[in-house]
């Protein structure tokens, strides 16, 4: 069973810029996060999907930040413009049914965003 | 508010000694524990969890926890340390808001093992 895949793995940006990651879940999974990672910390929830739809997006900064899932399959996060503070890792899992937290969820490898 | 606490950032211990992680969480209700792993350069993986009954579970790579109501603790123990353990572990709550189960994760504790 193929994991989580993200991309890119790397990006480096300056600030003000735009910049947008990509995620394809495990085949079949209902529930999609992205989390945020910075330097130091624990990974922060930023939006959480059930299919197609948002389920949580209560940390996602929306002046800047989007994301959508369509089809109920692969996802992308956006950040536009992009600040110095968002330089983290970000990261996205899937999991298979609805009620995330309690089931296990599955993480790809992350996108490291540097903001210069 | 919920949360969890890894009181410890940097462990180091010898390869084959005994290790002992400790995560604390503030939550009001009955809460569902998780211990993920992350290596450098890859996503997090699940070592165990604990959702009602045994407070002592098993996980995967010879790891173990005890919940502790009492002291609202869910520390993360190995017998017997090898050096591909080095990584990043952490622990988190899994809260109810909104209809929706979400994780809450600790900052992290970084494991270094000495050969």
């Amino acid at each position: 069973e193929a994991g989580v895949a993200q991309s890119p793995r790397y990006k480096i940006i300056e600030k003000r810029q735009s910049v947008a990651f990509w995620c394809n879940p495990i085949s079949g999974h209902a529930t999609l996060y992205w989390y945020q990672q910075i330097l130091g910390q624990g990974p922060k929830l930023l939006i959480q999907f059930q299919n197609n739809g948002v389920v949580d997006d209560s940390q996602l900064p929306k002046d800047r930040f989007s994301a959508e899932r369509l089809k109920g399959v692969d996802s992308t996060l956006k950040i536009q413009p992009a600040k110095l503070e968002d330089s983290a890792v970000y990261l996205c899992a899937s999991s298979s049914r609805t009620g995330g937290g309690l089931d296990e969820q599955f993480f790809g490898p992350g996108t490291r965003l540097t903001v210069l | 508010a919920q949360s969890v606490t890894q009181p410890d950032i940097h462990i180091t211990v010898s390869e084959g000694a005994s290790l002992e992680l400790r995560c604390n969480y503030s939550y009001g209700a009955t809460p569902y524990l998780f211990w993920y792993v992350q290596s450098p350069g890859q996503g997090l993986q699940l070592l165990l969890k604990y959702f009602s009954g045994d407070t002592l579970v098993q996980g995967i790579k010879g790891f173990e926890a005890e919940f502790k109501r009492s002291q609202s603790s869910f520390n993360l123990r190995k017998p017997s340390v090898h050096w591909s353990d080095a990584a990043e572990y952490f622990c988190a709550v899994g809260v109810f808001s909104g209809g929706y189960n979400k994780l809450i994760f600790g900052a992290g504790t970084r494991l270094a093992v000495h050969p």
